[in-house]
């Protein structure tokens, strides 16, 4: 059971829009710390998508998006391709058990 | 560009120890972290620790700490992770990665090291 909650899966058809959720607490994403997101492919090691809540790292599309507000932050797909599945995951802080950085479970996005 | 290439796949017994290495290129290595990040079979990842390069310092995960210990050669830029006891539930892809930023997002990531343990 992670820290950081995310739905299992979630899908959409091309050209639809999907979003990630990631729920904290007040000793992580609610006490103000920043919220990263990593895209896997299948096979292939993460890469970075979103650093500090809503930043896009060179080369990564801009269909990709970050939010956070309170104690939960999303990703966002704005304009869903078939080389958009792929599991997705949050990071960030967590301040009970010192420095220690957690991951959320993970979400697999299917393209219909 | 930056790069972290690790060290191939190992097959080990439970009770071996094992080291595997993540080397670094490209970048200015008093300036970051290396992470290591657990992923088992079919599962998601976990964090496992870090260290500074620079002065060596590491900390880790209440999770993982005293399980394994995450050590670096500056001068090679190289940071290992290793175990002196494998057990079965240590099979898994290991990845390391460059931790920076004010909050020490994980921007650029190593290949991945398949871990076997079994008898």
């Amino acid at each position: 059971q992670s820290v950081l909650t995310q739905p299992p899966s979630v899908s959409g058809a091309p050209g639809q829009t999907v979003t990630i959720s990631c729920t904290g607490n007040s000793s992580n994403i609610g006490s103000g710390y920043d919220v990263h997101w990593y895209q896997q492919l299948p096979g292939t090691a993460p890469r970075l998508l979103i650093y500090n809540n809503n930043n896009r790292p060179s080369g990564v599309p801009g269909r990709f998006s970050g939010s956070k507000s309170g104690t939960s932050a999303s990703l966002t797909i704005t304009g869903l391709q078939a080389e958009d599945e792929a599991d997705y995951y949050c990071h960030s802080y967590y301040r009970i058990r010192l420095s220690d950085w957690v991951f959320g479970g993970g979400t697999k996005v299917t393209v219909l | 560009e930056v790069q972290l290439v690790q060290s191939g796949p190992e097959l080990k017994e439970p009770g071996e120890s094992l080291k595997i290495s993540c080397k670094g290129s490209g970048y200015n290595s008093y300036n970051y972290w290396i992470g290591w990040v657990r992923q088992k079979p079919g599962k998601g990842l976990e964090w496992m620790g870090r260290i500074d390069l620079s002065d060596s310092y590491t900390n880790y995960s209440p999770s993982f700490q005293g399980r394994v210990t995450i050590s670096g050669d500056r001068s090679l830029t190289t940071a290992y992770l290793q175990w002196t006891s494998l057990e079965t539930s240590d099979t898994a892809t290991y990845y390391c990665a460059i931790q920076q930023g004010s909050s020490w997002y994980l921007a650029y990531w190593g290949q991945g090291t398949l871990v076997t343990v079994s008898s």
